[in-house]
């Protein structure tokens, strides 16, 4: 089955700095990668997704990156704020089966 | 909101228990899926349904069970619960199990084993 594993675990920042999230993926079949964030007591929420036909998608300050030969794939956070403050967890599918996630990171946003 | 109705939001229960937890999905969704959240071990899958048949399997325990009803709510059962036991369950529902799409969260009920 697929593996996903995501790094860091935990990620500091400054406001206004950029993060970084890395995710690697097993399973070459594998092609919707999607971002979900959890805030402190709160359900997960999909923030954006990417299929392995496209190589970057962006929304606004956040972007991912997928790289198909290396199986990862990337969030990108630029200009974070203290509300980006949350756990995100990154995950694949090859789409007829079940999304595995990955551990999660927890990002924290200093003012 | 996402539209997922999960209930108890939150249950206390001693050790050799059973508990139920029940989820109804947004509404035209047909797919539900459980997942355990512990501390440090991210969404581990459980089960899912489609409906009203099971369609996948993940970690899920032989004392734990499920199962969805013709009108689409699904229950999550527990049984001769362990300290271990002890998580965040999330129920969360799709329109469809194929292609992936989003998946649609509740609140959670989180179940504390004593």
């Amino acid at each position: 089955g697929e593996n996903v594993e995501q790094h860091p675990s935990t990620l500091s920042v400054q406001e206004g700095d950029s993060a970084v999230i890395k995710c690697t993926y097993s399973d070459s079949a594998s092609n919707y990668f999607p971002w979900y964030k959890q805030e402190l007591g709160k359900r997960p929420q999909l923030i954006i997704d990417i299929r392995s036909n496209v190589g970057e998608k962006k929304d606004q300050r956040i972007a991912v990156t997928l790289n198909k030969t290396a199986k990862h794939f990337s969030l990108h956070i630029t200009e974070t704020q203290p509300e980006d403050s949350a756990v995100y967890f990154c995950a694949a599918t090859e789409g007829y089966s079940t999304l595995t996630f990955g551990k999660g990171t927890m990002l924290l946003v200093s003012p | 909101d996402s539209g997922v109705t999960q209930t108890p939001k939150h249950l206390i229960t001693a050790t050799g228990q059973r508990v139920t937890l029940r989820c109804s999905p947004r509404s035209g969704d047909l797919s539900v899926y459980w997942y355990q959240q512990s501390l440090d071990q991210g969404l581990q899958f459980l089960i899912q349904y489609y409906n009203g048949e099971e369609r996948a399997k993940g970690n899920i325990l032989e004392r734990f069970s499920a199962q969805q009803f013709p009108d689409l709510h699904s229950e999550l059962n527990l049984s001769s619960l362990e300290l271990g036991d002890s998580a965040l369950y999330f129920c969360a529902s799709s329109i469809t199990p194929d292609r992936g799409g989003e998946l649609f969260f509740g609140e959670g009920s989180r179940l504390t084993v004593l």
